[in-house]
């Protein structure tokens, strides 16, 4: 079965850009999670979909966006970049039924540097 | 509100040693915590997760932990390293349908 795939793997944007990154989720997976990596502030929740709404929210500004398609792949958006929003942005996929703490498994991930 | 917090950034050891990372966890009710390990240039892996089956958890490549509920940790152990446990290992915690990450433990191994 396939892992988690996130295209592209690697993104330059310039300050006051916008970036779309995406993620397919493993065959079968119905929940998608992003996080953000940083060296300063370690590994954070951005949100996380299932079938299609948000159910879950971290704490960043309203700049970070996200939807999911029918087919459970997902993307998420940051507009307006800043230099702050240089990290590897990381996705996961769970079966996200049931028990609340699916197992979750992550992409390789995109790492997106602003200049 | 759910937190974990990892006591040591980097830990050293030889090979064939054993391995022990530190967890400390705060959470409101019985949490959801899992290990996770990190190499470089690849992608995270679970190693192991307690949902209160059991305390002591067996996760993969040797390694285990014990949840210590009056203690509030989920320390990470392993008898022997080996040289590809190198890596940046992460405690963290279920809150919802999210996970909260520590800031996670550099484990360097020595030959």
């Amino acid at each position: 079965k396939a892992g988690v795939t996130q295209t592209p793997r690697y993104l330059i944007k310039t300050r006051g850009q916008q970036v779309t990154l995406s993620c397919s989720p493993i065959s079968g997976h119905r929940s998608v999670s992003w996080y953000q990596q940083t060296p300063g502030q370690g590994l954070q929740f951005l949100f996380e979909y299932f079938s299609e709404t948000q159910r879950n929210k971290g704490n960043f500004p309203g700049r970070f966006s996200g939807r999911q398609f029918s087919n459970s792949r997902s993307e998420m958006n940051v507009s307006t970049l800043e230099l702050g929003d240089s990290a590897l942005y990381l996705c996961a996929s769970s079966l996200g039924s049931g028990g609340l703490y699916n197992e979750q498994f992550f992409g390789p991930g995109t790492r997106l540097t602003v200049l | 509100a759910q937190s974990v917090t990892q006591l040591d950034s980097h830990v050293s050891v030889s090979e064939g040693t054993p391995v022990l990372l530190r967890c400390n966890y705060s959470s409101s009710y019985s949490p959801s915590l899992f290990w996770y390990v990190q190499h470089p240039n690849k992608g995270l892996q679970l190693l192991l997760k307690y949902t209160s089956a059991a305390t002591l958890v067996k996760g993969i490549n040797g390694f285990e932990a014990e949840f210590k509920k009056s203690e509030t940790s989920f320390h990470l152990t392993k008898p022997s390293a080996h040289m590809s446990d190198a890596a940046e290992y992460f405690c963290v915690v279920g809150a919802g349908t999210a996970l909260i990450f520590g800031k996670g433990t550099t484990l360097s191994v020595s030959s």
